[in-house]
């Protein structure tokens, strides 16, 4: 069963980069690891995704070492609006080899000014 | 713009009422999932679809049903509620499989309160 460990909460101030790391010691060749942000009373969304070395985007960038054991998740110069929850996601195929898509229970991001 | 629309922003609902909390989503997406999120502990999946007509358990099913009788639509069904369901339930979904365009689309949620 492939499971994520997460920081419960971090704390950071405008304008630092900001690094989040989660475990994963049980992901499968073909998992991809996915990253969502969540705001209070918002379902979650869609940051970004990875399957290996570094992966960046307009809001992120992804690292994964050669293991993919673990991975970070940086934010370039938080903002106050960066205020959020933060969810590592790999794959969780059941025996059907349907894919059931489980969240942990997150990194609580707190950015002050 | 891609879209998954929860019936309901805030439901108030009497212990052993049947409640129905309906997604529905206009990606033509095949897996569609039920979670529930309380304080402290993350999103939980409590129910999940591969396509239309199939469901899986979750990690938390108990207490909950589900239908999946057309692909956009997915709903879940408390068949007696009980006030430790209350809590903020949030609908998703996704295309099938891993990689690139296969994220998970959510609704905005539905916070249950059960008296």
């Amino acid at each position: 069963l492939a499971k994520t460990t997460q920081p419960i909460s971090m704390d950071s101030y405008e304008g630092q980069e900001v690094n989040i790391t989660c475990s994963h010691n049980n992901i499968a060749t073909n998992d991809y690891i996915t990253w969502y942000q969540q705001f209070p009373s918002q379902g979650p969304r869609f940051i970004i995704q990875g399957y290996k070395t570094k992966v960046t985007n307009e809001v992120a960038s992804l690292f994964i070492p050669a293991d993919r054991k673990s991975s970070t998740l940086s934010l370039p110069r938080v903002s106050l609006s960066d205020t959020a929850v933060y969810y590592c996601l790999v794959g969780d195929i059941r025996d059907s080899g349907t894919y059931k898509y489980i969240f942990g229970t997150g990194t609580r991001l707190k950015v002050l000014a | 713009d891609v879209k998954v629309t929860q019936s309901s922003r805030y439901l108030v609902k009497r212990t052993g009422e049947k409640v129905f909390l309906e997604c529905v989503q206009d990606m033509d997406h095949e897996n569609m999932f039920w979670y529930r999120q309380d304080p402290g502990l993350g999103l939980r999946l409590i129910y999940f679809s591969y396509d239309v007509k199939m469901k899986e358990k979750g990690d938390i099913p108990e207490g909950y049903s589900v239908s999946r009788e057309k692909k956009e639509r997915f709903s879940l069904i408390l068949e007696s509620a009980s006030t430790n369901q209350t809590s903020m339930y949030l609908c998703a979904s996704r295309r099938p499989g891993q990689g690139r365009g296969t994220e998970a689309f959510f609704g905005q949620g539905t916070r249950l309160t059960v008296v």
